[in-house]
């Protein structure tokens, strides 16, 4: 399978614990971005990558969130001291090329904080 | 700020039917628009992606139109099935403003087809 991938699918987590997300990119594609899609709602931006940088954070990303991208390849999202608030499902994608290129999705991690 | 609005929020046919969904969008700047198609606690699966020099697009029974001076799009789904219901997300590639190279999302429009 060369498409996005994510892991875990599922996270089921206590208010207060930290959790790590994990997206591994269509192989040279060179963006890669975080978006967070809540029930009933469109996905919306958190943050992306180009090659290891990350070059934009959005608003919606709190001081609780960190992303990174380790030699250009596979990126983390670590939220620290979870809230019920934080339940979304987050869904990672990439793109070759420029800021037009054609975003493809992952299959989304769901998380759900009790 | 980029706003994207799907119209109808939600869908109802019989089997067979032809059928459109729109989606209005309030900044021109553009590159390009997708469709994409979401089952129930899945991913993105995209359908269709127009570039903002485009006019419309096809794939199989899907057909999308964009009119970028206007803001709109469509998506058209002929001879609708059982197996298209899902929910329908419009979103477009800012080419300026705030939200620059990141995707806006329109809220969906949720698909019923019945046998």
């Amino acid at each position: 399978d060369t498409g996005v991938s994510q892991d875990p699918r599922h996270k089921i987590t206590k208010r207060g614990q930290n959790v790590t997300f994990r997206c591994d990119p269509i192989s040279e594609h060179n963006r890669l971005y975080w978006y967070r899609q809540t029930l009933g709602q469109g996905p919306e931006f958190l943050t992306y990558f180009q090659n290891e940088a990350q070059l934009e954070k959005s608003r919606l990303l709190s001081d609780r969130f960190s992303a990174e991208r380790p030699k250009g390849s596979f990126s983390t999202l670590e939220i620290q001291r979870t809230e019920q608030g934080d339940s979304a499902m987050y869904l990672c994608a990439s793109s070759f090329g420029g800021l037009s290129g054609e975003q493809y999705f992952g299959p989304g991690t769901r998380l759900t904080v009790t | 700020k980029q706003e994207v609005t799907q119209i109808p929020a939600a869908l109802s046919v019989p089997e067979g039917e032809n059928l459109v969904l729109n989606c209005s969008f309030t900044d021109s700047a553009i590159y390009n628009l997708q469709w994409f198609r979401q089952d129930p606690g899945k991913g993105l699966t995209s359908l269709l992606l127009i570039q903002s020099s485009q006019r419309e697009q096809t794939s199989g029974r899907l057909n999308a139109s964009l009119d970028k001076s206007s803001g709109r799009s469509t998506l058209y789904i002929a001879a609708s099935q059982p197996g298209d219901s899902a929910t329908y997300l419009c979103a477009v590639n800012n080419a300026g403003g705030t939200s620059y190279g990141k995707l806006t999302f329109g809220q969906g429009t949720i698909l019923t087809v019945h046998p």
